[in-house]
């Protein structure tokens, strides 16, 4: 059981938007920073929103992350097939003193 | 292009103690900016940190693990090994080292990941 909840799967049709929530606690998202990541079916996670909100220079502006409260959100636009991946929402606990990880969530283009 | 590089056995048996090396090209792991972490990953399952390092030596890791990581630096050759004592099946996993931002603490590069098979 992660300490973040995520849905297990999402879907949508290519060209169009989706969401991915995690769900967390004051101990976790309340106080602190959220990233998330996407991991292509094989291979290493890759960095994709990082401080609630941020992108790093090279991931595209179709994706965004956004925070209220004791949740974070990933939005992706414009889907394509090569988005199909899980998605991983991360951040502190400061009562567990740990990084704390999502349980994931699988992204079908269909 | 800073690049992280996970080497080891893939296979160590139950109750020994599971030994990797993350090498470090393209940026020195002397900086004050960053910490140096490992996080693994069970087949089929999410992600786990397991703890980070910073080249002051200060080291801090997941409670649960309940004292079994050593995460270290060694700076005159720019790696990092992490040491996981009395392993059973429960630690097979894809392990990953990765550069972790110092303050709002995520992963901004990551190695390619290395199994380990614990199994006799």
């Amino acid at each position: 059981q992660s300490v973040l909840t995520q849905p297990p799967s999402v879907s949508a049709a290519p060209g169009q938007k989706v969401t991915i929530s995690c769900s967390g606690s004051s101990s976790n998202i309340g106080n602190n920073y959220v990233s998330w990541y996407q991991q292509l079916p094989g291979t290493a996670p890759r960095l994709l929103i990082y401080d609630n909100d941020k992108r790093p220079s090279e991931i595209a502006d179709r994706f965004s992350g956004s925070k209220s409260g004791t949740s974070a959100t990933l939005g992706i636009t414009g889907l394509q097939t090569g988005d199909e991946a899980d998605y991983y929402c991360g951040t502190w606990d400061s009562t567990l003193s740990a990084v704390v990880f999502g349980g994931g969530t699988k992204l079908t283009v269909l | 292009q800073l690049q992280l590089q996970e080497s080891g056995p893939g296979l160590v048996k139950p109750s020994e103690t599971l030994s990797l090396t993350c090498t470090v090209s393209g940026g020195s792991i002397s900086t004050s900016l960053y910490y140096w972490g490992w996080i693994r990953q069970p087949p089929g399952k999410g992600l786990e940190w397991i703890g980070s390092s910073h080249y002051t030596r200060f080291t801090f890791h997941d409670p649960s693990l309940k004292g079994r990581v050593t995460i270290s630096l060694d700076t005159s050759k720019n790696q990092f090994p992490l040491k996981l004592s009395s392993v059973t099946a429960a630690d097979t996993a894809v392990y990953y080292c990765a550069r972790q931002v110092k303050g709002t603490l995520y992963f901004d590069y990551w190695g390619k990941g290395i199994l380990v098979t614990v199994s006799s």
